[in-house]
């Protein structure tokens, strides 16, 4: 089983490039999000959705775009890359039923990201 | 205030040790509440749900006290293995939609 992908593992950009951060779920799972992990920060949520077509920001939105077109994919889209931006991205899905959020959010690897 | 706060430790037991971490929330009305554990490098993995009753799974016990808005993690008899990070995800929902909150992590290190 897939569960959650995350493409790419590892990506090094240069300040004001734009890049996009892929993540796919085959779990049929309505709501997805984006978080970052920085040294000491923990999780911060970024964007989430709870379905197609519906999406909201999270804790630290600024400088990313999201959207969702299908239950499966949810991008992330870095718009001008800024070094503060350097980070682990983790992309994460769950079950949710009436918009209740009750059980396991499954993560995908991660990507690591370097922008100088 | 953070929504989720956690005390980033390290706390450093020897093997066969008993550890407790706790984790405060601001949301009172939040519903859900969990432990995942992140070895290095790696994602978050969940380790157990947090129930209003008190569950127990093997050497591990989690906690809920509503009233003064925390929880906690009991770990018995601390393995090698154990060594990894603790995440406290609380469900919130303030405007909009429900939402998973992580607070920092506590890192756990457990010597032989």
């Amino acid at each position: 089983n897939a569960g959650v992908t995350q493409t790419p593992k590892f990506q090094v950009l240069k300040t004001g490039q734009s890049m996009t951060l892929q993540c796919a779920q085959d779990m049929n799972h309505e709501y997805m999000s984006w978080y970052r992990q920085d040294p000491g920060m923990g999780l911060r949520l970024i964007h989430y959705s709870v379905g197609a077509g519906i999406t909201d920001q999270g804790e630290v939105p600024n400088g990313y775009n999201v959207s969702r077109s299908t239950t499966e994919d949810f991008p992330l889209r870095l718009l001008s890359a800024a070094p503060s931006q350097t980070s682990v991205y983790f992309c994460a899905s769950s079950y949710s039923y009436a918009g209740q959020l009750n059980t396991e959010a499954f993560f995908g690897q991660g990507t690591r990201l370097t922008v100088v | 205030r953070k929504e989720v706060e956690q005390d980033p430790g390290p706390f450093n037991v020897p093997e066969g040790a008993t550890v407790a971490f706790n984790c405060t929330y601001s949301n009172s009305a939040s519903q859900s509440f969990f432990w995942y554990r992140q070895d290095c490098r790696k994602e978050p993995k969940l380790l157990m749900s947090v129930y209003s009753s008190g569950n127990e799974d093997g050497r591990f016990t989690a906690q809920l006290n509503r009233a003064s808005q925390y929880i906690s993690l009991l770990i018995r008899d601390s393995k090698l293995s154990d060594s990894a990070t603790y995440l406290c995800v609380v469900n919130m929902k303030n405007t909009g939609f429900q939402k998973l909150v992580f607070g920092t992590g506590t890192r756990l290190l457990v010597s032989p």
